[in-house]
């Protein structure tokens, strides 16, 4: 059965440190993997992996996959208020032609205090 | 601007009763797909769409129905045999042509039975 699993389920730091969230994946067929960023409705976009882009960085968030060990970590430096979310992982499952499902992790509740 | 509208934002059904929610995508994709999120849980499936006029269950079809005929619209409607359909609704879209592959989310509707 495909599962994707993240840790931790919910964090709490101060502003300015620096916070590693992590996802692991069993998944048949692995296509790629995505981060998502929920503040209070819609997940936003943040970064997606495959096999020929492992590593993405924008500002202070970058990720990385590591597909020998089937996980992912996202890391933020420098936290701020507004880094306070849901962060959502999810790996894209190949069916065959062009179909894409994504199938997504409990998610990491990150809460950063002032 | 294009975009996914889901709606309403806030739903409350009796028991025994079906509600309809709506989703609406102005982006020209051609796959849709229905989430459920439960507090302290991620994402699971519930139907989704690659063309018009055809679906699939997902992880959880059990007491919910989908019907896509138009490739704008896919609604999905929580029957009475859902058992526990309070929760957080989100329906998202996708182009399924490879090398141009996202998700758009909508906003959401959060049902609540009482």
């Amino acid at each position: 059965e495909d599962k994707v699993v993240q840790s931790p389920l919910s964090l709490v730091v101060h502003e300015g440190d620096t916070v590693t969230l992590n996802c692991s994946y069993e998944v048949t067929n692995f296509r790629s993997l995505l981060w998502y960023k929920q503040e209070k409705k819609a997940p936003t976009f943040l970064f997606m992996l495959t096999s020929s882009g492992i590593e993405k960085k924008s500002g202070r968030l970058s990720s990385i996959l590591d597909k020998k060990e089937l996980s992912s970590i996202l890391n933020i430096t420098a936290t701020q208020t507004g880094d306070s979310a849901i962060y959502l992982c999810a790996v894209e499952r190949g069916y065959g032609g062009a179909t894409n499902k994504l199938i997504f992790g409990t998610g990491t509740l990150l809460a950063v205090q002032p | 601007d294009g975009g996914i509208t889901q709606s309403p934002k806030y739903l409350f059904r009796k028991e025994g009763q079906n509600v309809t929610l709506s989703c609406e995508q102005n982006l020209n994709h051609d796959a849709m797909y229905w989430y459920r999120q439960d507090p302290g849980q991620g994402l699971r499936l519930i139907y989704y769409s690659q063309i018009v006029n055809d679906f699939q269950k997902g992880d959880i079809a059990e007491g919910y129905s989908v019907s896509r005929e138009k490739k704008e619209s896919f609604p999905l409607t929580v029957t009475s045999a859902q058992k526990n359909p309070t929760a957080f609704y989100l329906c998202a879209s996708s182009t399924s042509r490879r090398g141009d592959w996202g998700y758009t989310f909508g906003s959401g509707t959060r049902l609540t039975v009482v």
